[in-house]
């Protein structure tokens, strides 16, 4: 299986706040890499896949990168509904893997 | 609008069977490749399996810690997509997602991200 590692866990930022993740896989996924954003209580949305292209209505301050094994995911201005858990996904190979995501808090 | 309901959750002891279920609407139900993804409590996310089209073949996938104890299935007809668990045990328990696998061809293949999904099921599984 595909394993998918994210860091860090958790980060504390402040609104405005630029803010960079990272994803990394145990082999090569070529671009087949997706980022979800979680809040407390709700189920998971699409943010972000293959690995760069934004998700119709999510907001341009979100950007992706990456191929291969190492993928980020940057926030250029951190906003109050930021504050998430944010998780990538490899869609590869099955078993789709998740990584076990970062968590933004408020600083 | 796309709709995704799961339904089915519950108290479950260990050693049970439970049957969830997911109503879809607002698209083409039958042309759909459907996953389940769950979420143990405080946990991060885990796909399960997948179920694709019947006329992409209708096969399944499952993840390691499920095969053999849980099983995909679809009602086309019903616009239903079901996930069929046995022999359960305390760590299944989890909130249960359906969503679609959604297929985008790009430059590199064709893509598959979840996405939408539902608002899940918890199933808690406990003596």
């Amino acid at each position: 299986d595909v394993q998918m590692t994210q860091s860090p866990s958790s980060l504390s930022a402040s609104v405005g706040d630029r803010v960079t993740f990272t994803c990394r896989a145990s082999q090569s996924i070529n671009r087949f890499l997706h980022w979800y954003q979680q809040k407390p209580g709700k189920a998971p949305s699409l943010l972000i896949y293959a690995a760069s292209t934004l998700q119709s209505g999510v907001p341009s301050r979100f950007s992706g990168s990456g191929s291969g094994t190492d993928f980020t995911l940057t926030i250029t201005s951190l906003q109050p509904e930021d504050f998430a858990t944010y998780y990538c996904q490899q869609s590869y190979v099955t078993p789709f893997t998740f990584g076990p995501g970062t968590k933004v808090d408020v600083k | 609008e796309v709709q995704l309901v799961e339904s089915g959750g519950g108290l479950v002891k260990p050693g049970g069977s439970l049957r969830l279920s997911c109503t879809a609407s607002g698209f083409t139900f039958d042309n759909a490749w459907m996953s389940w993804v769950r979420q143990a409590p405080g946990k991060g996310l885990e796909w399960i399996g997948r179920i694709k089209s019947k006329s992409d073949g209708g096969t399944t996938d499952y993840a390691a810690p499920v095969k053999g104890r849980f099983t995909i299935s679809r009602d086309d007809f019903r616009n239903t997509l079901y996930l069929q668990m046995s022999s359960l045990k305390t760590e299944d328990t989890a909130v249960y997602y359906c969503a679609i696998d959604r297929r985008i061809l790009m430059i590199v293949g064709t893509i598959t991200p979840i996405d939408p999904w539902g608002q899940g099921t918890l199933v808690t599984v406990s003596s």
